[in-house]
């Protein structure tokens, strides 16, 4: 089984500071992991993903997470948030031997404020 | 746009009604997903269906059914509504079984 925590329901930021957002995951096999984005009134969007390799992932828009086996994390960072990055973003996790569905984190919003 | 689209977009109906959501999945993809978004619940993961056939449930009620048709669309059908059907139901599709799932713009479902 799988579990995906995200600790912030709401983070508020200034325009052009940094932000993190954070993710935990629980499996009891190896995953794969993603992040989405979901603008209001839209579908969701990935952002980026980690399937092996590099534990620093580049995703859009100028979004990288990076990988922790030992302290199970995927967290989000940006050095420089946007209003227009100002959404609902859900960390996700898949298990790499079967490919199947994904478990979806409670979701953080991030609210960028001029 | 991913690509993916979702049919209606609105839909608002009454307890103990059944009705049907439908997804055409992008252009060459044989996978394809169910997702229901509530407040309550978040995102869970309700059916995966690859080439016709289902691979995986997840946490799908009995009332609800799907299937993918052999020109690879897929129908979600919920019956017996209740109250607290009412939420975002996503279709994703996939290339195949490990590639990563593009999401359709959703569609509301309100049960009044």
């Amino acid at each position: 089984a799988q579990s995906v925590t995200q600790l912030d329901s709401q983070v508020p930021v200034f325009e052009e500071a940094p932000v993190e957002l954070r993710c935990n995951y629980s499996s009891s096999v190896s995953v794969y992991l993603f992040w989405y984005v979901q603008y209001p009134n839209q579908g969701l969007q990935l952002l980026l993903k980690y399937l092996s390799g590099s534990t620093l992932v580049k995703g859009i828009n100028g979004f990288e997470a990076e990988f922790n086996k030992s302290q199970t994390s995927f967290h989000l960072r940006k050095p420089s948030v946007h209003i227009s990055d100002t959404a609902e973003y859900f960390c996700a996790t898949e298990p790499n031997n079967a490919g199947n569905m994904l478990t979806f984190g409670g979701g953080t919003r991030l609210m960028v404020k001029p | 746009d991913s690509g993916v689209t979702q049919t209606p977009k609105h839909l608002i109906t009454a307890t103990g009604q059944r009705v049907t959501l439908r997804c055409s999945p992008r252009s060459g993809d044989l996978s394809v997903y169910w997702y229901q978004q509530s407040l309550d619940q978040g995102l869970q993961f309700l059916i995966h269906y690859y080439n016709g056939e289902e691979r995986a449930k997840g946490n799908i009620l009995e009332r609800f059914s799907a299937q993918q048709f052999p020109d690879l669309h897929s129908e979600l059908n919920l019956s017996s509504l209740e109250l607290g059907d009412s939420a975002l139901y996503f279709c994703a599709s996939s290339v195949d079984r490990v590639d990563t799932q593009y999401f359709g713009p959703g569609t509301r479902l309100t049960v009044l």
